[in-house]
Order: structure tokens, then sequence, then C-alpha cells
């Protein structure tokens, strides 16, 4: 059973503190990806990386960074937080070989930014 | 650019109507075109997958076609239950470039018994 793991489930922040979300996976899969999602918009890409120790820009990477120590593990950083950040991040990870190509997605993670 | 559009916000059926929720898209190439679905307190998850090779997908009782001439992609059940309440997701998938996908802003269900 695929599994993704998302910590912390819920968080409470302020405007300019620092926040890091933490992914982890246990499918063996390569890719992996932080998306962040908001009523009306489904879910957007913030970044992505396709193997440890790199990491690519989605499609609003803007106000993110991303980290991946290892093949488990994927973090999403905020270095200055802002209101507009407050939505729902979901981390996921895909296989990079086979027909599937389905992406596993965690359970999220809740971010209020005050 | 890659995007998709879903024009249906919102539906709401009685269980065993007829559920039809369709989508179109914008893209280059030759796409893979899924259908994920997330239930309250979840992250979505994968309920079909339709490639340009064979046009249509199946599972769970739902069917989805897709028509390259139209650029539409359609999501159909024959008869609904109230378990299917749960929003849908029309998605775009680029597989040659690292599986990322393109989401549109969900169509969310509800049905009442």
């Amino acid at each position: 059973e695929a599994a993704v793991t998302q910590s912390p489930r819920s968080k409470v922040a302020v405007t300019g503190g620092k926040v890091t979300l933490s992914c982890h996976q246990t499918n063996n899969h390569d890719y992996m990806y932080w998306y962040r999602q908001d009523t009306g918009h489904g879910l957007r890409l913030i970044h992505y990386s396709y193997v440890a120790d790199s990491t690519e820009k989605g499609d609003i990477p803007d106000g993110y960074k991303a980290s991946r120590p290892s093949q488990e593990n994927f973090s999403l950083i905020l270095e200055l937080a802002s209101l507009s950040q407050t939505a729902v991040y979901f981390c996921a990870s895909s296989r990079d070989w086979g027909s599937s190509y389905e992406q596993y997605f965690g359970p999220g993670t809740r971010l209020t930014v005050l | 650019g890659n995007s998709v559009t879903q024009m249906q916000g919102q539906v709401t059926l009685s269980e065993e109507e007829f559920l039809f929720i369709n989508c179109t898209y914008s893209t280059t190439g030759y796409p893979t075109l899924f259908w994920y679905v997330q239930y309250p307190g979840e992250g979505p998850q994968l309920l079909l997958k339709v490639t340009t090779a064979n046009n249509k997908g199946s599972s769970r009782g739902f069917e989805a076609t897709y028509d390259k001439g139209t650029t539409s992609f359609h999501l159909q059940k024959a008869s609904v239950q109230e378990s299917d309440s749960a929003v849908y997701y029309c998605v775009l998938g680029r597989m040659s470039n690292y599986n990322v996908l393109y989401f549109g802003s969900g169509t969310k269900l509800t049905v009442e018994p």
C-alpha cells in the first residue's frame, strides 16, 4: 500500500515567521511534489523533485523553497510566511517508470497564517 | 501552456441519477488525462486514467471519454450513490515532464438519499 505522510497536519503561524512542512514517503518513488489547495483553484504545483538533492520550480514557486535531502523526504519551506499562504498543502509521490504514472497523495497540512 | 477548465463547480443529484461532468483542456502533444477524487479530510486519489491510445477509461462504475478534436474530457456514471459524494478533479498529465499534473478547479458532487 502506497504511503505518504505529512507533518504537521495543522499549523498556525505568524506573519513573517518561518514555516517548514515535512513529507515522508515509503513508496520507493523517485518523484515527489508539493501542491497547495485553495477554494476555487483546485491544486497548484509549487515545487517538485525527481531525485534527491535536487528540486524544480512548479507553477507557483514564489515565496516557497523546497528541500529533498533523501529519496524518502521532501520539505516545503516558507521563509517569511504571509497571509496569502494560508491554504491546505499536499505532498505526493510518483514512480518514474511503468504505465501508471499515478501520484499518491498525503493527507494534507492545513496552514493558517495570522 | 497547460491548463484544465471545469465549469461545473457544484452538482447535486439524488441517488440513482445519472452523473455527467465535463472539462476541457489545453496542451501540446499527447497528454494523459485523469480523473482524481477527493473525499473530505483526505488527499486526492486516482479514479481513472485515459490515454490518447485508448480514448476511454473506467473504474468503480465511472466511465471517462476524451475527444482530442474538441479537447474535451468527461466523466459519467449511470447511477450515483450517496457514497459518491466527493470533489472530482479533471487532471492533465505530462508524463514526459516528470509526471507533472495540472488540476482543474474541481466539481463538488453531493448525492442526496
